[in-house]
């Protein structure tokens, strides 16, 4: 597609609930990115997958939180036993490679989730 | 490690100038500008490369001292539609551990 899709655009779940959402990065780009947005927060990263190799994990919150990526395009971002403080907006990103000294990075319009 | 934003929010009127900081305590290789209006997703402005340089993009432009490790955002002749958080990026080591810095909230008033 021309831009990083992602989907749901709202979700609305009950606290204990599972949720799951997809992004589809830019075709061609091997490097995804999750981060996770506060009302009024900064951008907080949460997983990054490039090509082939083993995606780094190093800022997801808890082991309640999981993400895979299928075929090296689309990516699922699974959030177990929701919790309020997980309502946030979920923005997913692409670049055309990770370790480029010129990545331009293009965000999605993000998946805004709240838990009641 | 997430670099330092100054300052934290700038309001301005219609038509003035305004300059954003980014600074890190490691050696930089990169340095990316990103502007989030509000409700919307961040959007690339600029990225800046080891070796001092400044680019521009409109009336937005931007340096870079490697040396000092930080970067300037320049604002000049502001209009309404400037105002957003004004998100730094900064990698090392060719794109290695990238980070955004915490935002500069810039409002721009008529």
């Amino acid at each position: 597609g021309a831009g990083v899709s992602q989907s749901p655009s709202n979700k609305v779940t009950e606290k204990g609930k599972d949720v799951e959402l997809r992004c589809d990065p830019i075709s061609g780009h091997t490097a995804l990115y999750w981060y996770r947005q506060s009302l009024g927060q900064g951008l907080e990263f949460l997983i990054y997958f490039q090509g082939n190799s083993a995606p780094d994990k190093s800022g997801l919150p808890s082991d309640r939180f999981s993400a895979e990526r299928t075929g090296g395009s689309v990516s699922t971002l699974t959030i177990q036993r929701t919790q309020q403080e997980d309502s946030a907006v979920y923005l997913c990103a692409s670049s055309e490679r990770w370790k480029a000294p010129g990545n331009t990075i293009y965000f999605g319009e993000g998946s805004w989730l709240t838990v009641v | 490690q997430q670099p330092v934003q100054s300052p934290q929010a700038v309001i301005l009127r219609e038509g003035e100038d305004a300059v954003i900081n980014c600074s890190s305590s490691k050696a930089l290789y990169s340095v990316h500008w990103y502007r989030q209006k509000h409700g919307e997703a961040p959007v690339f402005l600029m990225i800046l490369l080891k070796g001092g340089e400044q680019k521009g993009h409109e009336k937005i432009s931007a340096s870079f001292n490697e040396k000092k490790q930080q970067s300037s955002l320049y604002l000049t002749a502001s209009q309404l539609s400037y105002s957003g958080t004004y998100f730094c990026g900064t990698a090392d080591n060719y794109g290695q551990n990238f980070v955004f810095g915490p935002g500069t909230r810039l409002s721009v008033l008529p």
